[in-house]
């Protein structure tokens, strides 16, 4: 089935650290590939996209990620981590059209003083 | 800029008990989806509509009914409720075509079925 993983329940990571999400798709051709966060208690909020074109895509709130089709990767990274990033980080993806994206099963990031 | 708004937001049913969610949306959104979050298992669409008078059966439909009669409006039903549904529930949308592919989430609705 078309898919993608979040192989990471947990994350956690030191204020002022490097961070870096993983996500595998297994899509045929060429997904529709989204990273979404949601703080406790909230719905979730668009941080990038990536469609086509250059494979590093920029976000909001500092984060990026990098489109790999040879590795099936569209892993999410921040150079330096805030305690307020602390939330639940889902990749999701599609390409049937926006109306049927499928999520991970998202990845708790903790930030550590 | 209310955007998405789901009620109620917390509602403790027993077995066999029937509500509705209502979601409205202030965007003018065509597309509008349900989804259902549970712990390690991410967000699982139910149903979907892709306009007024529309709908569209999602990755797990069983147990729910849907109805949109109105643009800004997209409710979510459960006839007899089951412990099986115990979940958090998210409404969202989107432009028509699914716009630049960003969904626009409301805070959701904790249910919990005894």
């Amino acid at each position: 089935a078309q898919s993608v993983t979040q192989p990471d329940i947990h994350i956690t990571v030191s204020e002022g650290a490097s961070l870096e999400l993983r996500c595998n798709y297994s899509y045929g051709a060429t997904p529709y590939l989204f990273w979404y966060v949601q703080s406790p208690g909230q719905g979730l909020q668009l941080l990038l996209k990536y469609f086509s074109g250059d494979t590093l895509v920029q976000g909001i709130k500092g984060f990026e990620a990098e489109f790999k089709r040879s590795q099936s990767s569209f892993n999410l990274r921040k150079p330096s981590v805030h305690w307020s990033d602390a939330a639940e980080y889902f990749c999701a993806g599609s390409n049937t059209g926006f109306q049927k994206l499928v999520f991970g099963t998202g990845t708790r990031l903790l930030v550590s003083p | 800029n209310a955007g998405v708004t789901q009620t109620p937001k917390f509602r403790v049913l027993k077995t066999g008990q029937s509500m509705t969610l209502l979601c409205a949306q202030d965007m003018n959104h065509e597309y509008m989806y349900w989804y259902r979050q549970d712990p390690g298992m991410g967000l699982r669409l139910i149903h979907y509509s892709v306009g007024e008078g529309t709908t569209a059966k999602g990755e797990v439909p069983d147990g729910y009914n849907v109805s949109r009669l109105k643009k800004q409006n997209f409710l979510l039903g459960l006839e007899s409720a089951a412990p099986s549904q115990t979940s958090v529930y998210f409404c969202a949308s989107s432009p028509p075509g699914g716009g630049t592919g960003e969904l626009f989430f409301g805070e959701g609705s904790r249910l919990t079925v005894l």
